[in-house]
């Protein structure tokens, strides 16, 4: 699976919008871009993935760009619960595997 | 509501005093896991199974046992635990659509071995 990098720390003011980055340099044409958020000594949590369109969902967008070598996850009005470790993980769609989670952002979202 | 749960949440114990974690699902998830989380080693898998009867290693199995007789059971077994065993302990549990995962973890057993 491709290696990410992502920034140690951001900080976000609540309701703003939160950009997260990810560079993925290394991504092949069969490897998704998920992201998963680990609260503080909570279980990781599923937030999105995508291949190379744009995606939303209720939690979170992702955009990818179009050479698929970065993505950002966007929370459009963060607030104090989305302070958390934020991990972005590259893998080919080949069924089950482990995770490999790096050491992702960890997102301080403040009054 | 769909979950993996995990019991106990907390657990002290002393060397060598086998103990047992256990992970349940409701998802019908064929696919089951555990993590270990240790601080700057981040999250480590131990084992995994990937069916009823089929289990296998991950990265660090060494000290544990695992057994999965129930689709929805994945128990964790410490026969012998040991001070390097004091950990966050993670199960998870998978779907798979088209073949893209998606891994719903428990929330967590933390362990102190004496």
């Amino acid at each position: 699976d491709a290696k990410t990098t992502q920034p140690t720390s951001m900080d976000c003011a609540e309701g703003r919008a939160a950009n997260l980055p990810c560079n993925h340099s290394t991504i092949s044409g069969n490897e998704y871009v998920y992201w998963y958020r680990q609260i503080h000594s909570q279980g990781p949590q599923y937030i999105i993935h995508g291949l190379k369109n744009n995606e939303t969902n209720e939690m979170a967008s992702l955009i990818i760009t179009e050479d698929r070598k970065s993505s950002t996850l966007i929370l459009p009005h963060a607030t104090l619960r989305d302070t958390a470790v934020y991990y972005c993980i590259v893998r080919a769609n080949s069924g089950y595997s482990t995770l490999t989670f790096g050491k992702g952002t960890m997102l301080l979202v403040s009054p | 509501e769909a979950q993996v749960t995990q019991n106990p949440r907390y657990l002290i114990t002393v060397t060598g005093k086998k103990l047992t974690v256990t992970c349940s699902q409701n998802m019908n998830h064929e696919y089951m896991s555990w993590y270990r989380q240790d601080p700057g080693l981040g999250l480590r898998q131990i084992y995994y199974s990937m069916n009823v009867e089929v289990t296998d290693k991950g990265d660090v199995p060494e000290g544990y046992k695992v057994s999965r007789k129930e689709k929805r059971n994945f128990p964790l077994i410490l026969e012998s635990p040991s001070p390097n065993q004091t950990s966050l302990y993670f199960c998870a549990s998978s779907s798979t659509w088209l073949g893209i995962e998606t891994q719903y973890f428990g929330p967590g057993t933390r362990l102190l071995v004496l």
